[in-house]
């Protein structure tokens, strides 16, 4: 299944909230989805799984929603730390397959 | 939990590279170990998972034939090798534990360089 992330990247200020899209070549089974957010030269983290549940930890302000091709990872009152490539990851369908990020930066 | 991978590596094209990956909690073996890696300056390319205990493996088919997955259940750690490398082969490959779907515990990752 391949997985393409819009946009490629996303600038906004502190406070403001961030949108971020995936979308499948097809329909995902089980809504089988996760996010991830890497930081600068760190591994990527949890953050959304099964399209909707946060992992253990993770801020209130992150929320996944979406079914079937499209998925939508919301970060609400962005903050300076949100700055992270953001992949998206399918694991409905054999082989795991995640999309090409999203490069959020904070102003 | 916590997963530590083994240190950077430098290997010549042809050559092969083992990685390792300990995890801090004896009951991972009932969990999927996967192997991510991740190009310098790219995204994540998923390459296999196993399950110790239970001795499965699935491989990404482009790499199928290269990689070669063992367990040392008592110690705890989960070693790769891949095969054959190539200057596509250079990366920062990550262990992560989770279930089947998602990967929720990175490693650290272990930088492998391909230079002749």
């Amino acid at each position: 299944i391949l997985l393409t992330q819009s946009p490629g990247t996303l600038s906004l200020s502190a406070g403001e909230r961030a949108t971020l899209s995936c979308r499948a070549s097809q329909s995902i089974s089980g809504n089988y989805l996760a996010w991830y957010q890497q930081r600068p030269g760190q591994a990527p983290s949890l953050l959304i799984y099964g399209a909707s549940t946060r992992a253990t930890g993770v801020s209130d302000r992150f929320s996944g929603t979406g079914s079937g091709t499209e998925f939508t990872l919301t970060i609400s009152r962005l903050k300076p730390e949100d700055c992270a490539i953001y992949y998206c990851q399918q694991g409905g369908s054999s082989p795991i397959t995640f999309g090409q990020g999203t490069r959020l930066e904070i102003k | 939990v916590q997963l530590v991978q083994s240190g950077a590596e430098v290997k010549k094209p042809g050559a092969s590279v083992v990685l390792s990956c300990k995890a801090s909690r004896d009951d991972f073996t009932n969990l999927y170990m996967h192997w991510v890696r991740q190009a310098p300056g790219r995204g994540l390319e998923w390459m296999a998972v196993v399950t110790p205990n239970a001795g499965s493996m699935s491989f990404a088919q482009r790499l199928r034939g290269r990689l070669t997955m063992t367990s040392d259940t008592s110690a705890g750690t989960v070693f790769m090798a891949v095969n054959s490398l190539t200057s596509d082969d250079a990366a920062l490959y990550f262990c992560a534990l989770g279930g089947p779907q998602h990967l929720e515990i990175w490693g650290q990752g272990t930088l492998v360089t391909v230079s002749s």
